[in-house]
């Protein structure tokens, strides 16, 4: 089946400072790939994905990028804020998700 | 729309009990799916739905029933809670065609003592 590894699994940034958190997939099936974000006390919300056939997006502050060939794919916040801090998945889609262990992230006033 | 509804918020079992958590969404999704999140483990799959009446396991089943007989409704039951079954517990939906992201539930806080 599919592996998800995420990295780092803290993170601590400035405010204002840019945050990019990777990861890496196993099954060449796979041809999603979404991003959460989890606040405390509450269900992951998507916030931004990419499908296999785009190598970047970008929403705002924020982007994704898709390596197809390496497996990896990264999410990258730009002029980070304090309520940018929470917990980050990645997931992998090949019929259905599998997630990374999740970043936490900390963007210090 | 309510999106996905999960129930109880938080729940105490002693061990042996069993009970049934409660998943519901009026979004017409075809996937259902129950995760349990642990501290540093991220969310492991438990079961999944592609459809009524379809069930299959996922990374975690053991200890665990579901069933399908509604698009909308997917409980999760739990038959001989044991102290390793506490947990958070997340239930999710999507359409099956996109593929797109999921809809999460706010979540069930389960401590089986």
């Amino acid at each position: 089946g599919e592996n998800v590894e995420q990295h780092p699994s803290t993170l601590s940034v400035q405010e204002g400072d840019s945050a990019v958190i990777k990861c890496t997939y196993s099954d060449s099936a796979s041809n999603y790939f979404p991003w959460y974000k989890q606040e405390l006390g509450k269900g992951p919300q998507l916030i931004i994905d990419i499908r296999s056939n785009v190598g970047e997006k970008k929403d705002q502050r924020i982007a994704v990028t898709l390596n197809k060939t390496a497996k990896h794919f990264s999410l990258h916040i730009t002029e980070t804020q304090p309520e940018d801090s929470a917990v980050y998945f990645c997931a992998a889609h090949a019929g259905k998700s599998t997630f990374g262990d999740g970043t936490t992230l900390t963007v210090k006033p | 729309n309510a999106g996905v509804t999960q129930t109880p918020k938080f729940q105490v079992l002693k061990t042996g009990q069993s009970m049934t958590l409660q998943c519901a969404q009026d979004m017409n999704h075809e996937y259902m799916s129950w995760y349990r999140q642990d501290p540093g483990m991220g969310l492991r799959l438990i079961h999944y739905s592609v459809g009524a009446g379809i069930t299959d396991q996922g990374e975690v089943p053991n200890g665990y029933n579901v069933s399908r007989s509604t698009t909308e409704d997917f409980p999760l039951r739990l038959l001989s809670a044991a102290p390793s079954q506490t947990s958070v517990y997340f239930c999710a939906s999507s359409y099956l065609e996109g593929p797109g992201g999921y809809t999460f539930g706010s979540g069930t806080r389960l401590t089986v003592v």
